[in-house]
Protein backbone atom coordinates (compact mmCIF):
# COMPACT_ATOMS: atom_id res chain seq x y z
CA UNK A 1 0.00 0.00 0.00
CA UNK A 2 1.15 3.22 -0.89
CA UNK A 3 1.76 5.49 2.29
CA UNK A 4 1.32 9.03 0.57
CA UNK A 5 -0.28 9.00 -3.01
CA UNK A 6 -0.15 11.86 -5.38
CA UNK A 7 -2.34 12.42 -8.71
CA UNK A 8 -1.39 12.83 -11.30
CA UNK A 9 2.13 11.83 -11.91
CA UNK A 10 2.47 14.41 -14.66
CA UNK A 11 0.64 17.45 -15.82
CA UNK A 12 1.26 18.98 -18.64
CA UNK A 13 -0.87 22.15 -19.31
CA UNK A 14 -1.11 25.63 -21.02
CA UNK A 15 -0.67 29.09 -19.35
CA UNK A 16 -3.76 30.14 -18.09
CA UNK A 17 -5.56 27.06 -17.58
CA UNK A 18 -6.30 25.93 -14.07
CA UNK A 19 -5.39 22.76 -12.81
CA UNK A 20 -5.15 20.39 -9.70
CA UNK A 21 -3.15 17.98 -7.95
CA UNK A 22 -4.49 15.67 -5.58
CA UNK A 23 -2.96 14.19 -2.56
CA UNK A 24 -3.66 11.04 -0.03
CA UNK A 25 -2.25 9.53 3.03
CA UNK A 26 -3.70 6.33 4.93
CA UNK A 27 -0.83 6.66 7.30
CA UNK A 28 -3.65 8.13 9.96
CA UNK A 29 -1.26 11.23 10.12
CA UNK A 30 -2.71 15.04 11.31
CA UNK A 31 -0.40 17.01 9.46
CA UNK A 32 -0.02 17.39 6.11
CA UNK A 33 2.11 19.36 3.64
CA UNK A 34 2.69 20.92 0.08
CA UNK A 35 6.39 21.68 -1.01
CA UNK A 36 7.27 23.24 -4.57
CA UNK A 37 10.53 22.06 -6.32
CA UNK A 38 11.58 24.10 -8.63
CA UNK A 39 14.75 23.16 -12.00
CA UNK A 40 17.17 24.53 -9.08
CA UNK A 41 16.07 21.54 -7.16
CA UNK A 42 15.70 24.01 -4.18
CA UNK A 43 12.82 22.05 -1.77
CA UNK A 44 10.20 24.72 -0.14
CA UNK A 45 7.77 24.63 1.98
CA UNK A 46 4.09 25.98 0.67
CA UNK A 47 1.40 25.40 2.74
CA UNK A 48 0.96 23.12 5.81
CA UNK A 49 -2.42 21.69 7.08
CA UNK A 50 -3.04 20.17 10.49
CA UNK A 51 -6.40 18.05 11.01
CA UNK A 52 -7.63 19.98 7.74
CA UNK A 53 -6.84 23.70 9.53
CA UNK A 54 -4.12 25.84 7.63
CA UNK A 55 -1.10 26.44 9.80
CA UNK A 56 1.53 27.55 7.49
CA UNK A 57 1.43 29.33 3.94
CA UNK A 58 4.68 30.35 2.96
CA UNK A 59 4.31 33.34 0.87
CA UNK A 60 2.28 31.77 -1.74
CA UNK A 61 0.86 33.44 -4.37
CA UNK A 62 -3.12 33.36 -4.02
CA UNK A 63 -3.14 31.80 -7.25
CA UNK A 64 -2.61 28.84 -5.04
CA UNK A 65 -5.33 27.27 -3.10
CA UNK A 66 -5.12 24.31 -0.92
CA UNK A 67 -7.74 22.61 0.29
CA UNK A 68 -8.50 19.60 2.63
CA UNK A 69 -11.62 17.86 2.34
CA UNK A 70 -10.45 15.60 5.51
CA UNK A 71 -7.15 15.10 7.26
CA UNK A 72 -6.23 12.45 5.05
CA UNK A 73 -6.34 14.72 1.70
CA UNK A 74 -4.67 17.90 0.86
CA UNK A 75 -5.74 18.79 -2.58
CA UNK A 76 -3.84 21.73 -4.23
CA UNK A 77 -5.41 23.85 -6.95
CA UNK A 78 -3.60 26.35 -9.01
CA UNK A 79 -5.73 29.18 -11.30
CA UNK A 80 -4.08 30.69 -14.17
CA UNK A 81 -1.48 28.69 -14.66
CA UNK A 82 1.86 30.88 -15.29
CA UNK A 83 5.42 29.38 -17.21
CA UNK A 84 7.11 29.74 -13.29
CA UNK A 85 4.68 27.36 -12.00
CA UNK A 86 6.79 25.17 -13.90
CA UNK A 87 8.23 22.38 -10.80
CA UNK A 88 7.92 19.39 -9.01
CA UNK A 89 5.21 19.72 -6.56
CA UNK A 90 5.70 17.14 -3.64
CA UNK A 91 2.78 16.27 -0.82
CA UNK A 92 3.75 15.08 2.49
CA UNK A 93 2.78 14.05 6.00
CA UNK A 94 3.32 13.74 9.17
CA UNK A 95 1.58 12.26 12.79
CA UNK A 96 1.47 15.69 14.50
CA UNK A 97 2.64 19.17 14.47
CA UNK A 98 6.30 17.81 15.74
CA UNK A 99 9.15 18.38 13.02
CA UNK A 100 9.47 14.25 13.17
CA UNK A 101 9.97 12.07 10.08
CA UNK A 102 8.13 13.40 7.30
CA UNK A 103 6.35 10.78 4.61
CA UNK A 104 6.90 12.36 1.04
CA UNK A 105 4.84 11.68 -1.84
CA UNK A 106 6.41 10.47 -5.63
CA UNK A 107 5.70 13.95 -6.57
CA UNK A 108 3.85 15.62 -9.71
CA UNK A 109 5.69 16.78 -12.26
CA UNK A 110 3.68 20.10 -13.45
CA UNK A 111 4.97 21.70 -16.83
CA UNK A 112 3.55 24.75 -17.94
CA UNK A 113 3.69 25.65 -21.91
CA UNK B 1 15.18 30.10 11.32
CA UNK B 2 18.20 28.45 11.62
CA UNK B 3 20.19 28.18 8.49
CA UNK B 4 22.20 25.54 7.47
CA UNK B 5 25.07 25.08 5.47
CA UNK B 6 26.72 21.72 3.57
CA UNK B 7 29.02 20.71 0.87
CA UNK B 8 27.45 21.19 -2.59
CA UNK B 9 28.53 18.02 -4.03
CA UNK B 10 30.60 14.90 -3.19
CA UNK B 11 32.23 11.84 -4.36
CA UNK B 12 33.31 8.34 -3.03
CA UNK B 13 34.18 5.14 -4.39
CA UNK B 14 32.52 2.45 -3.78
CA UNK B 15 32.41 0.14 -0.08
CA UNK B 16 34.13 3.70 1.37
CA UNK B 17 32.86 6.18 4.49
CA UNK B 18 30.70 8.71 3.86
CA UNK B 19 30.88 11.84 5.93
CA UNK B 20 28.56 14.73 5.22
CA UNK B 21 28.89 17.83 7.71
CA UNK B 22 26.36 20.45 7.73
CA UNK B 23 26.86 23.72 9.41
CA UNK B 24 24.03 25.23 11.53
CA UNK B 25 25.22 27.81 13.73
CA UNK B 26 22.35 29.88 15.00
CA UNK B 27 20.25 26.43 15.81
CA UNK B 28 18.28 27.04 19.16
CA UNK B 29 17.66 25.16 22.06
CA UNK B 30 14.58 23.02 21.02
CA UNK B 31 15.85 22.79 17.35
CA UNK B 32 16.29 19.12 15.86
CA UNK B 33 18.83 17.97 13.12
CA UNK B 34 17.18 16.55 10.44
CA UNK B 35 18.63 14.63 7.20
CA UNK B 36 17.07 13.68 4.72
CA UNK B 37 17.71 11.74 0.94
CA UNK B 38 16.32 12.11 -2.58
CA UNK B 39 17.03 10.14 -5.71
CA UNK B 40 16.11 11.95 -9.05
CA UNK B 41 12.25 11.96 -9.51
CA UNK B 42 11.27 10.63 -6.00
CA UNK B 43 10.44 12.58 -3.18
CA UNK B 44 12.55 12.92 -0.29
CA UNK B 45 12.97 9.91 2.26
CA UNK B 46 13.25 10.45 5.85
CA UNK B 47 17.27 8.96 6.88
CA UNK B 48 17.79 9.72 10.57
CA UNK B 49 17.43 12.99 13.64
CA UNK B 50 19.31 13.70 16.51
CA UNK B 51 19.49 16.34 19.20
CA UNK B 52 22.52 16.06 21.27
CA UNK B 53 25.66 13.14 20.95
CA UNK B 54 25.20 10.54 18.68
CA UNK B 55 22.16 8.66 17.21
CA UNK B 56 22.46 5.30 15.09
CA UNK B 57 20.21 3.33 12.97
CA UNK B 58 19.98 0.84 10.69
CA UNK B 59 21.19 3.23 7.51
CA UNK B 60 23.51 5.86 9.15
CA UNK B 61 24.71 7.67 11.88
CA UNK B 62 24.65 11.38 13.30
CA UNK B 63 27.03 12.85 15.16
CA UNK B 64 26.83 15.89 17.14
CA UNK B 65 28.64 17.97 18.96
CA UNK B 66 28.45 19.41 22.49
CA UNK B 67 27.84 22.69 20.87
CA UNK B 68 25.55 21.60 18.37
CA UNK B 69 26.31 23.99 15.74
CA UNK B 70 27.07 21.17 13.30
CA UNK B 71 26.33 17.69 12.92
CA UNK B 72 28.16 15.19 10.53
CA UNK B 73 26.06 12.35 8.73
CA UNK B 74 28.28 9.02 8.14
CA UNK B 75 26.55 6.51 6.04
CA UNK B 76 29.13 3.28 6.31
CA UNK B 77 30.27 1.53 3.32
CA UNK B 78 28.37 3.45 0.63
CA UNK B 79 27.30 1.81 -2.65
CA UNK B 80 26.25 3.07 -6.01
CA UNK B 81 22.79 2.91 -5.01
CA UNK B 82 23.39 5.12 -2.46
CA UNK B 83 24.13 7.81 -5.24
CA UNK B 84 21.19 10.92 -4.15
CA UNK B 85 21.06 14.39 -2.80
CA UNK B 86 21.47 14.37 1.23
CA UNK B 87 19.76 17.40 3.06
CA UNK B 88 20.07 18.83 6.42
CA UNK B 89 17.59 20.02 8.26
CA UNK B 90 16.78 21.95 11.64
CA UNK B 91 13.73 22.61 13.38
CA UNK B 92 12.19 22.96 16.18
CA UNK B 93 10.54 19.07 17.11
CA UNK B 94 7.64 19.75 19.18
CA UNK B 95 5.84 23.02 16.76
CA UNK B 96 4.87 22.50 13.32
CA UNK B 97 3.56 26.34 13.20
CA UNK B 98 7.67 27.20 11.99
CA UNK B 99 8.22 25.63 8.60
CA UNK B 100 11.22 23.38 8.19
CA UNK B 101 13.94 24.71 5.86
CA UNK B 102 15.42 22.34 3.20
CA UNK B 103 18.74 23.79 1.75
CA UNK B 104 20.63 23.49 -1.34
CA UNK B 105 21.53 19.98 -0.10
CA UNK B 106 24.93 17.76 -0.89
CA UNK B 107 25.38 15.64 -4.35
CA UNK B 108 26.89 12.28 -3.09
CA UNK B 109 28.01 10.69 -6.55
CA UNK B 110 29.55 7.31 -5.33
CA UNK B 111 31.68 5.56 -8.14
CA UNK B 112 32.31 2.01 -8.95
Amino acid sequence: DTAVSQTPKYLVTQMGNDKSIKCEQNLGHDTMYWYKQDSKKFLKIMFSYNNKELIINETVPNRFSPKSPDKAHLNLHINSLELGDSAVYFCASTPGLAHNEQFFGPGTRLTVL
Amino acid sequence: LAKTTQPISMDSYEGQEVNITCSHNNIATNDYITWYQQFPSQGPRFIIQGYKTKVTNEVASLFIPADRKSSTLSLPRVSLSDTAVYYCLVGVGNSGNTPLVFGKGTRLSVIA
